[in-house]
């Protein structure tokens, strides 16, 4: 069965400050998605990453992934407020069909 | 704003009822799937629907059964409600239904049994 492992699970961080958010899965593929989750709210794509070594960029977010490690990670740089949300990692691989399977997400509060 | 539509937004409903929730796809697009989204399973996916005919399954209860009509617009019928069926619920569409397709959310329908 895959699994999708992403930490931490809860993030607050201060405005201007620089973390990451890793996400590990068990199974090998070579497409890992990006969304974002506002409270109540549907998600959000932010990033698709299609092949191993792919790294994308959007404002203060920046996401690559590791194939071969089975890793993905989106990085924060010098956080603002507006990137408080939740954030989940998700995968799909042929055998199971074109399903995602998603990551616990990581809940991001990022204080002024 | 996806293009998917998802109505109603809201449901509160009994146990033992049975509701429908419905999703339009983003024009263009023929796949449909279904999530349920609940704070102690997280997200998971439902089913699948590609141009009418049920592509694939997953931790859907036998309680759950989904359609797509011609005009590619899907329900997703939940009968006998249990309290733990209360969650968000949410349709996504993409183009081919392929692995190599983006997925598109709507907005959710939360459903609240009571």
């Amino acid at each position: 069965e895959l699994k999708v492992e992403q930490n931490p699970l809860f993030l607050s961080m201060q405005e201007g400050k620089n973390y990451t958010i890793y996400c590990n899965y068990s199974t090998t593929s070579d497409r890992l998605y990006w969304y974002r989750q506002d409270p109540g709210k549907s998600l959000e794509s932010l990033f698709v990453l299609l092949s191993n070594g792919a790294v994308k960029q959007e404002g203060r977010l920046m996401a690559s992934l590791d194939t071969k490690a089975r890793l993905s990670t989106l990085h924060i740089t010098a956080a603002v407020h507006d990137l408080s949300a939740t954030y989940f990692c998700a995968v799909d691989i042929e055998e199971y069909g074109n399903k995602l399977v998603f990551g616990a997400g990581t809940i991001l509060r990022v204080k002024s | 704003d996806s293009g998917v539509t998802q109505t109603p937004k809201h449901l509160i409903t009994a146990t033992g009822q049975r509701v429908t929730l419905r999703c339009s796809p983003r024009s263009g697009d023929l796949s449909v799937y279904w999530y349920q989204q609940s704070l102690d399973q997280g997200l998971q996916f439902l089913i699948q629907y590609y141009n009418g005919e049920e592509r694939a399954k997953g931790n859907i209860l036998e309680r759950f059964s989904a359609q797509q009509f011609p005009d590619l617009h899907s329900e997703l019928n939940l009968s006998s409600l249990e309290l733990g069926d209360s969650a968000l619920y949410f349709c996504a569409s993409s183009f081919t239904g392929e692995r190599y397709n983006e997925q598109f959310f709507g907005p959710g329908t939360r459903l609240t049994v009571l």
